[in-house]
């Protein structure tokens, strides 16, 4: 089992539409989660953060963390054109490692 | 501050040649990242620094990569006898020990391609 999964896609959604990414990991002492996005031939730029359950929102991104289930989700509201690219979810791992795990990645797609 | 920097943007060299990286953190994170992503891929942790300690080395790097970071700022990786397996993107990232929302910053990468 990967230490943290994502779904491939691609994730197509129409333009205004509300798109939804999701991300499970495996360790349960994980305690930081991140989202990149990252487009085509570019690095990856960080998003969110988000340590605490619940939700937490910026703009029009709201992650969403359940410790409990082991997922982290990622909703972009009022999608756009401009939001299709890939979207790396990163997860902390584990209490004293500093570096970060990536899942491979969700691309997404917004139709105009 | 102008970000992380990466030099090379893109490196081709033959099988079996040696080539070498170079990283430059923003200048108040003291903590620096390697990493390496192939295509459809997230990417894969390679070694952290904070400083000049290299605390921490996935066992993705193999007796044929080092890093350094001498003095706590610039970092390298060096590549020796590359093979074909190595061709990839190669990404450096920095932190803030006190600004943990903030993750990692990336520099623009270094796309190595080994012929």
């Amino acid at each position: 089992q990967k230490e943290v999964e994502q779904n491939s896609g691609p994730l197509s959604v129409p333009e205004g539409a509300i798109a939804s990414l999701n991300c499970t990991y495996s360790d349960r002492v994980s305690q930081s989660f991140f989202w990149y996005r990252q487009y085509s031939g570019k690095s990856p730029e960080l998003i969110m953060s988000i340590y605490s359950n619940g939700d937490k929102e910026d703009g029009r991104f709201t992650a969403q963390l359940n410790k409990a289930s082991q997922y982290v989700s990622l909703l972009i509201r009022d999608s756009q054109p401009s939001d299709s690219a890939t979207y790396l979810c990163a997860v902390k791992v584990a209490p004293g490692r500093r570096a970060l795990t990536f899942g491979s990645g969700t691309r997404l797609q917004v139709q105009p | 501050d102008t970000g992380v920097s990466q030099d090379p943007r893109h490196k081709i060299t033959k099988r079996g040649q040696n080539v070498t990286f170079r990283c430059d953190p923003i200048s108040e994170h003291n903590r620096l990242y390697w990493y390496r992503q192939t295509l459809g891929q997230g990417p894969e942790f390679l070694t952290y620094f904070q400083n000049e300690a290299q605390l921490e080395k996935s066992r993705l790097l193999s007796d044929r990569f080092s890093a350094e970071r001498p003095k706590g700022s610039f970092s390298t990786l060096e590549i020796q006898r590359t093979e074909q397996g190595d061709s990839a993107m190669y990404l450096c990232a920095s932190s803030h020990p006190d600004r943990p929302d903030y993750g990692y910053t990336f520099g623009s990468g270094t796309r190595l391609t080994v012929v």
